[in-house]
């Protein structure tokens, strides 16, 4: 059974740099699809991007001049970095992971953590 | 980017009776090729990630309760919950899968009556 956990600052200044990290336990980050999702506090869910097999990648158009996905396969570790933060990028980062083949269903999450811009 | 509107945005349903709820794509997402429509629903509980429960409109994720069941083809999708149960209060979005970049619906909020 995969676990993901994401962590890192809790609160980031505005036109800061927002960085989080998705620690996969039970089983490889290889060969599968993950993805960083969001949802700002009582609000719905929007996909950030994804990155298969430690390059490929494709991110949001409205926030892809400012993301990048990285993979640590030594680590077991997905990264997000968003610069240029503001309070509209407050939310609850979640990791999730698809499948070998498909990145577009999100089977496991991560519990989320939430990040806050201010300040 | 594909939009995804869902509806209502709040319900009540006594326990034991149908909950329904409805989402539109702003295109269609039914894949003529395959004739498979690119539509997932996932419910949230308070506090917790989301969780897949359908996709491709109708397949239901392993483990899920039969209870859940999605239905409709190109714009037009409904999930139903035949049998309400005191566990299945959640906010529930849609999603579609047809394109990138991948949308969700803004949730709809499920409670007991």
């Amino acid at each position: 059974q995969v676990h993901l956990q994401e962590s890192g600052p809790g609160l980031v200044k505005p036109s800061g740099t927002l960085s989080l990290t998705c620690t996969v336990s039970g089983g490889s980050i290889n060969n599968f699809y993950w993805s960083w999702i969001r949802q700002p506090p009582g609000r719905g869910l929007e996909w950030i991007g994804y990155i298969y097999y430690r390059r490929d990648t494709y991110y949001n158009p409205s926030l892809k001049s400012r993301v990048t996905i990285s993979a640590d396969t030594s680590e077991n570790q997905l990264s997000l970095k968003l610069n240029s933060v503001t309070a509209a990028d407050t939310a609850v980062y979640y990791c999730a992971r698809s499948t070998e083949t498909r990145s577009d269903l999100f089977h496991d999450w991560g519990q989320g953590t939430l990040v806050t811009v201010s300040s | 980017d594909i939009v995804m509107t869902q509806s209502p945005d709040s319900l009540a349903v006594s326990l034991g009776e149908r909950a329904t709820i409805t989402c539109k794509s702003s295109q269609s997402v039914l894949y003529s090729s395959n004739n498979l429509n690119f539509l997932a629903w996932y419910q949230q509980k308070p506090g917790q990630p989301p969780k897949l429960l359908i996709y491709w409109a109708s397949t239901r994720e392993s483990g899920v309760p039969d209870r859940f069941s999605g239905s409709g083809s190109g714009t037009d999708f409904t999930l139903t919950i035949s049998r309400l149960q005191a566990e299945d209060v959640a906010v529930y979005y849609c999603q579609q899968y047809y394109d990138t970049p991948y949308t969700f619906g803004q949730g709809t909020k499920l409670e007991i009556k």
